[in-house]
């Protein structure tokens, strides 16, 4: 079954830009009428969705950060990619990568990724 | 965009007790809501998708209903593997939210 791995720095300045890799495997990223999407959750919170792409590169994102994010795809790679400019340390949480379905429900999940920001 | 109300925010109950949880939304979302659990340390699992439907694999015990604006979450007779947070979502799309999360304890 499909199943999804985020990677990247696990630290991160202030003002500098946060840079995740979601990894797609056990299907192809281009198959079916999926949307792939970023979510994050600050400790002890609730989770926050960030955004998501198509696989034809069309995009929407939450917006209070769409002044801030970008997401790719990579097809050849089956990858997908969160990029958060100027980040300040309310961005520390754990990001998730989930694959959703014809914009509806999120499944599967990656296990998740802690990102700190400080200097 | 569409908030969501979710409450209570924490609940304590005992091993066979039938456990509700409600999602309020600020406007009509049909019936776009799913439900989720989360236990700690882990990413959440997809438990009822379109208000209702029970994700293929979830225990029976487990069930959604509502639509509009008013969701619905009940465990019939809850089991010590079920405490977790538990949290709705809205897909009135182009915009998702999260209800803010129940923490689900034994009493």
């Amino acid at each position: 079954q499909v199943q999804l791995q985020e990677s990247g720095p696990g630290l991160v300045k202030p003002s500098q830009t946060l840079s995740l890799t979601c990894t797609v495997s056990g299907g192809s990223i281009s198959s079916g009428s999926y949307y792939w999407s970023w979510i994050r959750q600050p400790a002890g919170k609730g989770l926050e969705w960030i955004g998501r792409i198509y696989t034809s590169g069309s995009t929407n994102y939450n917006p209070s950060l769409k002044s801030r994010v970008t997401i790719s795809v990579d097809t050849s790679k089956n990858q997908f990619s969160l990029k958060l400019s100027s980040v300040t340390a309310a961005d520390t949480a754990v990001y998730y990568c989930a694959r959703e379905n014809g914009g509806s429900c999120f499944d599967p999940w990656g296990q998740g990724t802690l990102v700190t920001v400080s200097s | 965009d569409i908030q969501m109300t979710q409450s209570p925010s924490s609940l304590s109950a005992s091993v066979g007790d039938r456990v509700t949880i409600t999602c309020q939304a600020s406007q009509d979302i049909s019936n776009y809501l799913n439900w989720y659990q989360q236990k700690p340390g882990k990413a959440p699992k997809l438990l009822i998708y379109d208000a209702s439907n029970l994700e293929t694999g979830v225990p029976s015990r487990f069930s959604g209903s509502g639509s509009g604006t008013d969701f619905t979450f009940t465990i019939s007779s809850l089991q010590p593997e079920d405490i977790a947070t538990y949290y709705c979502q809205q897909y009135d799309n182009p915009w998702i939210t999260f209800g803010q999360g129940t923490r689900l304890e034994i009493k």
